[in-house]
């Protein structure tokens, strides 16, 4: 079976501050993978994703992930923390382990400080 | 020009009742999902529709009954409803452009519903 662990079920950074929200999957397979995030009272939508390709991602907002096989992480990254990144954020694996249906972590609730 | 939608966003009712929400999607999509995320924010799928047919159950208590009646809309009917039940549910609709599992998942705004 898949699955996604997050570090971290809360961050806090300050305005402007580098942003870095953990994921690390497991898998037999190079999985697909995915970043959502959700802002409060909202469904979630999608920030970037990685199937193949470059294992850089750009996403919306300015945020980026990196796949990294060999530690098995698809962390998210964005240099300044604005007030409006304050949401939750879902990282999601699919095609690992047979399954093409999302598997998503537990999720990171990002707060950012003035 | 909403792409997926719910109703009702809020559903407040008593144990045992039953009660049923609504979704649509405008987007052409194939395929549609009801997912439940629990008040710590974990999120589950439920039942996922592809043109219409059941794809995956996931272990739902067959008091959840999704129905289909067309591709653009998968409701969510829920009897005799529990404390347990208590949660947001969001309905979701994807279409595979490059293979499977590569799909982006729309969600709608959620339906919270309270079971008292």
């Amino acid at each position: 079976a898949q699955s996604v662990t997050q570090l971290g079920s809360h961050v806090s950074v300050s305005e402007g501050a580098l942003v870095l929200l953990r994921c690390n999957y497991s898998s037999s397979v190079p999985p697909y993978l995915f970043w959502y995030v959700q802002y409060p009272n909202q469904g979630l939508q999608l920030l970037l994703k990685y199937t193949t390709g470059a294992t850089l991602v750009k996403g919306i907002n300015g945020f980026e992930a990196e796949f990294k096989k060999s530690e098995t992480s698809f962390h998210l990254t964005k240099p300044s923390a604005h007030m409006s990144d304050a949401a939750e954020y879902f990282c999601a694996v699919t095609k690992s382990g047979g399954s093409y249906i999302p598997t998503f972590g537990r999720g990171t609730s990002l707060i950012v400080h003035p | 020009d909403t792409a997926v939608s719910q109703t009702p966003k809020y559903l407040v009712t008593q144990m045992g009742n039953d009660k049923s929400i609504k979704c649509e999607q405008n987007l052409g999509h194939d395929t549609m999902y009801w997912y439940k995320q629990d008040s710590k924010k974990f999120l589950k799928i439920m039942f996922s529709y592809n043109n219409k047919e059941l794809i995956i159950n996931e272990t739902v208590p067959n008091r959840f009954s999704p129905k289909s009646p067309d591709k653009a809309h998968l409701n969510l009917h829920i009897n005799s409803l529990e404390l347990g039940d208590s949660a947001v549910y969001f309905c979701a609709s994807s279409q595979v452009v490059s293979g499977p599992g590569t799909d982006t998942q729309y969600f709608g705004p959620g339906t919270r519903l309270t079971v008292l």
